[in-house]
């Protein structure tokens, strides 16, 4: 079984200022490791996402994370912020061997200040 | 492509009453995905179907809830009767599972609120 946990539940940082989500996992087979966004009242929208290789993956909107295995973490990170991207940030973790069924973590707030 | 499209948006429905959530895959994926969204739970995996033929649904909470996939375009997931607990947001996902594509699109979900 897999599970996931995202250390925040909220997040406010000033806008154009860094932030990094937490997550960690926890898996006893090699993941794929996804970060979706939730604007208000839209579905999930895929970030980026980990499947193999360089342990650093780049996504849309500016926003990267780091696949770290010994930690089992995956943060997400943006260099400066946007009012724009307040949302709810979720982390997710799918077993490469089954089928795409995605278990999420609880999800961060993520609120920009001006 | 559309994109995955669900409907109604929103439903708000007196308890006791039948509910049916639909969803349209996008065109070409082969695995639907049926998620709840709530404060307590956060998102669940309710079902998910491969080629129309349901795979797990050990996320179904019980057997008031029911879903079926009659065909690669079309999935509805029942509540039948609905209860104020099942107030959530429902969300329906497709992939293509075995083409190397790994991502998984949500529809922009049903509001279902049981009064």
């Amino acid at each position: 079984a897999q599970s996931v946990t995202q250390l925040d539940s909220q997040v406010p940082v000033f806008e154009e200022a860094p932030v990094e989500l937490r997550c960690n996992y926890s898996s006893s087979v090699s993941v794929y490791l996804f970060w979706y966004v939730q604007y208000p009242n839209q579905g999930l929208q895929l970030l980026l996402k980990y499947l193999s290789g360089s342990t650093l993956v780049k996504g849309i909107n500016g926003f990267e994370a780091e696949f770290n295995k010994s930690q089992t973490s995956f943060h997400l990170r943006k260099p400066s912020v946007h009012i724009s991207d307040t949302a709810e940030y979720f982390c997710a973790v799918s077993d490469p061997a089954g089928a795409q069924k995605l278990v999420f973590g609880q999800g961060t707030r993520l609120t920009i200040n001006p | 492509d559309a994109g995955v499209i669900q409907s109604p948006r929103h439903e708000v429905t007196e308890m006791g009453q039948e509910v049916t959530l639909r969803c349209k895959p996008i065109s070409g994926h082969n695995s639907l995905f049926w998620y709840r969204q709530t404060m307590m739970r956060g998102l669940e995996l309710l079902i998910y179907f491969n080629n129309n033929v349901p795979i797990d649904d050990s996320g179904m909470p019980e057997d008031r809830f029911s879903a079926k996939m009659p065909n690669a375009s079309f999935s509805t997931l029942k509540i039948q009767p609905s209860e104020p607990r099942d107030s959530a947001v429902y969300f329906c996902a497709s992939s293509s599972w075995g083409t190397g594509n790994t991502e998984a699109f949500f529809g922009q979900g049903t509001r279902l609120t049981v009064v």
